[in-house]
């Protein structure tokens, strides 16, 4: 059945370095991916998204990579900040679905 | 400022007891969603709505209802057959067939 999921439940960095965070799915038939960021007590904010017919995609400071051949998407931070600190989630929906299927989420966090 | 309010941010339930959490949006969004989150875990979704009047079951949708009178609203009563209702609910809404979901800011439901 349908998963996504997440290699990593948290991740550590230092300020100023970048951040990768990965995530994998099963559903070979998804066409569109899609990042949030979660901070504490707070609802899931969009970063960047993704359809199938790409393979990369940058906004500001952050790239998102899927990777269809063995079915990973990854989010790229660059020079991370402390703002930066949240829990990222990955979601991905399949062709057709009505809905998205959410992975677990990776805590990122941002070491002075 | 366009948005979706949610409301209370925090709500406690007594035994056997019936609360309703509200969910505003002034985006002229024309889907909504109830999602649930428990603590390290991903997005799950409970209700959704495409149009006024008509709303679908999620994934978890026994304990809960919904109702769609209004574009702007989509309560969600957390009924008494809900055993376990301590989680974080959030409330998003889309562009009808759009896979980009906007989150409010979440109600903490708590059980006394």
């Amino acid at each position: 059945g349908e998963s996504v999921g997440l290699h990593l439940p948290t991740l550590s960095v230092q300020e100023g370095d970048n951040s990768i965070i990965n995530c994998a799915y099963s559903n070979s038939a998804s066409d569109y991916f899609i990042w949030y960021k979660q901070e504490s007590g707070k609802g899931p904010q969009f970063i960047i998204d993704i359809r199938s017919n790409m393979d990369k995609r940058q906004g500001q400071r952050v790239t998102v990579l899927l990777n269809k051949t063995v079915k990973h998407l990854s989010l790229q931070i660059a020079a991370t900040q402390p703002g930066d600190s949240a829990v990222y989630f990955c979601a991905e929906k399949g062709q057709g679905a009505q809905k998205l299927v959410f992975g677990q989420g990776t805590r990122l966090t941002i070491n002075p | 400022d366009g948005g979706i309010t949610q409301s209370p941010k925090y709500l406690f339930r007594k035994e056997g007891q019936n609360v309703t959490l509200s969910c505003e949006q002034n985006l002229n969004h024309d889907a909504m969603y109830w999602y649930r989150q428990d603590p390290g875990q991903g997005l799950r979704l409970i209700y959704y709505s495409q149009i006024v009047n008509d709303f679908q079951k999620g994934d978890i949708a026994e304990g809960y209802s919904v109702s769609r009178e209004k574009k702007e609203s989509f309560p969600l009563t957390v009924t008494s057959a809900q055993k376990n209702p301590t989680a974080f609910y959030l409330c998003a809404s889309s562009i009808r067939h759009s896979e980009k979901l906007f989150f409010g800011s979440g109600t903490q439901l708590s059980v006394l």
